[in-house]
C-alpha cells in the first residue's frame, strides 16, 4: 500500500528565504510523485510531477524537488519565497488506475 | 490543455434538497475521474473512483445512495448530494485523468453549503 507524509503542518519563512516542505512516501514499486498547490477556495494546481526520469525535477513558480529513493523522500523547496507563495502544499503518490494518495498537506506562511 | 471544470462553483441549498455537481473534461477525454472532498484546512479525500459508462466505486465510510456519481461520458461526471444536511457542506474537487498518464487534472472545486 502507498501512503504520503508531509512532515510540519505549518511551516513559515521570511519573504527571500529558502522553502523546504518535506514529503516521504511509502511505495512497493516505483512510484509517481506529484508536488500540488492550493490557494484558498481554489483547486489544486500541479507544482511538478515525477516520472521516473531525473531525479532532480524543476517546477513551475522557481520551485523544484528531488527524488531520493534511498530516502524515500520527495521534497520541495524554492530559494527565495515570495509572498505570493503563502499557499497549501500537498504531496501525492499515484497508483495503479491513476489512483492518488494524498499527504495532509503543508500550509506554507510567508513572512514579508 | 487538459483542462477540467465544475459547476457550480459555489451553492446554497436548502436541508432536504438534491444538489448536482458536473465535472467537465474541456479537451480531452477522462477514461477515469475522481471525486474528493476537502474539509477546511484538511487534506483531500477520497469520495469515489468513476469510469466511463460503469458504476463508481466508493472509498469506505461513502454512502453511495446519499453521493451519486454518474459519468456518463468521457467528458462529462456528475456527483449528486441527495437530501443535503448542514454536515455535507464542504468543498467537493473532482479530477480526471487519461489511461496512459499517471496524473490527474483537478477541477476549480465546488463550495457546498448547506442551510
Amino acid at each position: 500500500a502507498q501512503s504520503v507524509t508531509q512532515l510540519g503542518s505549518h511551516v513559515s519563512v521570511s519573504e527571500g528565504a529558502l522553502v523546504l516542505l518535506r514529503c516521504n512516501y511509502s511505495s512497493s514499486v516505483p512510484p509517481y510523485l506529484f508536488w500540488y498547490v492550493q490557494y484558498p477556495n481554489q483547486g489544486l494546481q500541479l507544482l511538478l510531477k515525477y516520472t521516473s526520469a531525473a531525479t532532480l525535477v524543476k517546477g513551475i513558480n522557481g520551485f523544484e524537488a528531488e527524488f531520493k529513493k534511498s530516502e524515500t523522500s520527495f521534497h520541495l523547496t524554492k530559494p527565495s519565497a515570495h509572498m505570493s507563495d503563502a499557499a497549501e502544499y500537498f504531496c501525492a503518490v499515484g497508483s495503479t488506475g491513476n489512483q492518488f494518495y494524498f499527504g495532509t498537506g503543508t500550509s506554507l506562511t510567508v513572512i514579508p | 490543455g487538459a483542462v477540467v471544470s465544475q459547476h457550480p462553483s459555489r451553492v446554497i441549498c436548502k436541508s432536504g434538497t438534491s444538489v448536482k455537481i458536473e465535472c467537465r473534461s474541456l479537451d480531452f477525454q477522462a477514461t477515469t475521474m475522481f471525486w474528493y472532498r476537502q474539509f477546511p484546512k484538511q487534506s483531500l479525500m477520497l469520495m469515489a473512483t468513476s469510469n466511463e459508462g460503469s458504476k463508481a466505486t466508493y472509498e469506505q465510510g461513502v454512502e453511495k445512495d446519499k453521493f451519486l456519481i454518474n459519468h456518463a461520458s468521457l467528458t462529462l461526471s456528475t456527483l449528486t448530494v441527495t437530501s443535503a444536511h448542514p454536515e455535507d457542506s464542504s468543498f467537493y474537487i473532482c479530477s480526471a485523468s487519461r489511461q496512459v498518464y499517471n496524473e490527474q487534472f483537478f477541477g476549480p472545486g465546488t463550495r457546498l453549503t448547506v442551510l
